[in-house]
């Protein structure tokens, strides 16, 4: 089966920039989305179709997908995105999630 | 506004049946299709199901496929997922998403429902 891979946990300075990858075998060549979800929380939609940002959500957030690798990049980090992010592509007809980063920001 | 209510999880035994309620509201719900996530405790996310706008494409995960039946009603505005055989890796909080197209697949979840929790124990 379909397998994406997260690193468990990123830390990040706040007003600093947090890269979070999501790595997937030709990943690039489907469309990746990215959620967060803060504690106690649902998940909220925060990137689809790899780069676009739904309505609401701050300029800040920003992706890619290139070969095997998905990236969430969070520019000029801030206290409130310190969550859990998880990406998530198909497979055929399955939807495939990774593990899930906890992002830190200290 | 796009609201989803998931309702319909509790307490139950090894092998019993429970379904899962969801109602939508704030947007044309036979529009779009929906789908099923879950999460264990202290654990990621897990697709669970999805359908299409007119219940005509139903994709399921391995995990719980012949087990979970998902369902809608689009003249009530509302999803159903019945599972049967319920195991004790089935216990996770159950979400509600809506997806972005009409079929289940390349979908983003774009609303999520607040969850309904599921414990399977004896």
């Amino acid at each position: 089966s379909y397998e994406l891979t997260q690193p468990p946990s990123v830390s990040v300075s706040p007003g600093q920039t947090a890269t979070v990858t999501c790595s997937g075998d030709k990943l690039g060549e489907k469309y990746a989305s990215w959620y967060q979800q803060r504690p106690g929380q649902s998940p909220v939609l925060v990137i689809y179709q790899d780069k676009k940002r739904p309505s609401g959500i701050p300029e800040r957030f920003s992706g890619s997908n290139s070969g095997t690798t998905a990236t969430l990049t969070i520019g000029g980090t801030q206290a409130m995105d310190e969550a859990d992010y998880y990406c998530q592509a198909w497979d055929s007809s399955s939807a495939v999630f990774g593990g899930g980063t906890k992002l830190t920001v200290l | 506004e796009v609201q989803l209510v998931d309702s319909g999880g509790g307490l139950v035994q090894p092998g019993r049946s429970l379904r899962l309620s969801c109602a939508a509201s704030g947007f044309t719900f036979d529009d779009y299709a929906m789908h099923w996530v879950r999460q264990a405790p202290g654990k990621g996310l897990e697709w669970v199901s999805g359908i299409s706008w007119n219940s005509v494409t139903i994709d399921y995960a391995d995990s719980v496929e012949g087990r979970f039946t998902i369902s809608r009603d689009n003249a009530k505005n509302s999803l159903y997922l019945q599972m049967n055989s319920l195991r004790a890796e089935d216990t996770a909080l159950y979400y509600c998403a809506k997806g972005s197209g009409t079929v289940t697949t390349l979908n983003w979840f774009d609303s999520w429902g607040q969850g309904t929790l599921v414990t399977v124990s004896s």
